[in-house]
């Protein structure tokens, strides 16, 4: 099936600083891939959609200074958490739906972000 | 808006044994819904969706759910549980094509021996 890849898998940074979490669809393109959160023992919560050629359209109650997401081509969006602080830290998961208009969402494996 | 519950944060089940996971959605338009597992440094996979049609749906690993439409809800089920379906399940749901996914909080099975 398709695959959706994330790097890092982790990562550590201090307060302050900026981290790039990078979505890659590894066998199709994706036009449109999404952003999730993820809080320990808590559901996934949508954070954007990223749109490929547009700006991304960001779900109620989410910063968009502070999760820029840049969709550069088919098959890679990025997410940059800008001036990372300790409550930024979780789970990040982005999500891409399959090319061939089955309706299925294929999700990255995650990004284990904490920001001391 | 759509919103789904799952009630049981945690289920421990002997091996061998059958599973059952709750799920009840709200959704104001026809739902389109699914069961994901999560395992430890894994992306989530996709065990099963119901779309329409059948409201028995069969999914990979032996999984499978029921849509009852009165009952709004999508319950998941196995018949045999093996040690290796120990993982974190996520119920969802979503509209027609624009693939925006609300998640239940998910529960997590425990398999014990």
């Amino acid at each position: 099936g398709a695959v959706v890849s994330q790097h890092p898998s982790r990562v550590i940074c201090k307060s302050g600083t900026s981290v790039k979490i990078e979505c890659r669809s590894l066998d199709f393109q994706a036009t449109t891939m999404f952003w999730y959160r993820q809080f320990p023992k808590k559901s996934l919560m949508l954070m954007a959609t990223s749109n490929e050629g547009s700006k991304a359209t960001y779900e109620q109650g989410v910063e968009k200074d502070k999760f820029l997401i840049n969709h550069a081509s088919l098959t890679l969006s990025t997410l940059t958490v800008t001036s990372a602080h300790p409550e930024d830290s979780s789970f990040y998961i982005c999500s891409a739906p399959d090319s061939l208009g089955t309706d299925t969402q294929y999700f990255g494996p995650g990004t284990r972000l904490t920001v001391l | 808006a759509q919103s789904v519950t799952q009630p049981d944060i945690h289920i421990t089940v002997s091996e061998g044994a059958s599973l059952e996971l709750r799920c009840n959605y709200s959704y104001g338009a026809t739902p389109y819904l699914f069961w994901y597992v999560q395992s430890p440094g894994q992306g989530l996979q996709l065990l099963l969706k119901y779309f329409s049609g059948d409201t028995l749906v069969q999914g990979i690993k032996g999984f499978e759910a029921e849509f009852k439409r009165s009952q709004s809800s999508f319950n998941l089920r196995k018949p045999s549980v093996h040690w290796s379906d120990a993982a974190e399940y996520f119920c969802a749901v979503g509209g027609v094509s624009d693939y925006k996914l609300s998640f239940g909080a998910g529960t997590t099975v425990t398999v014990r021996a």
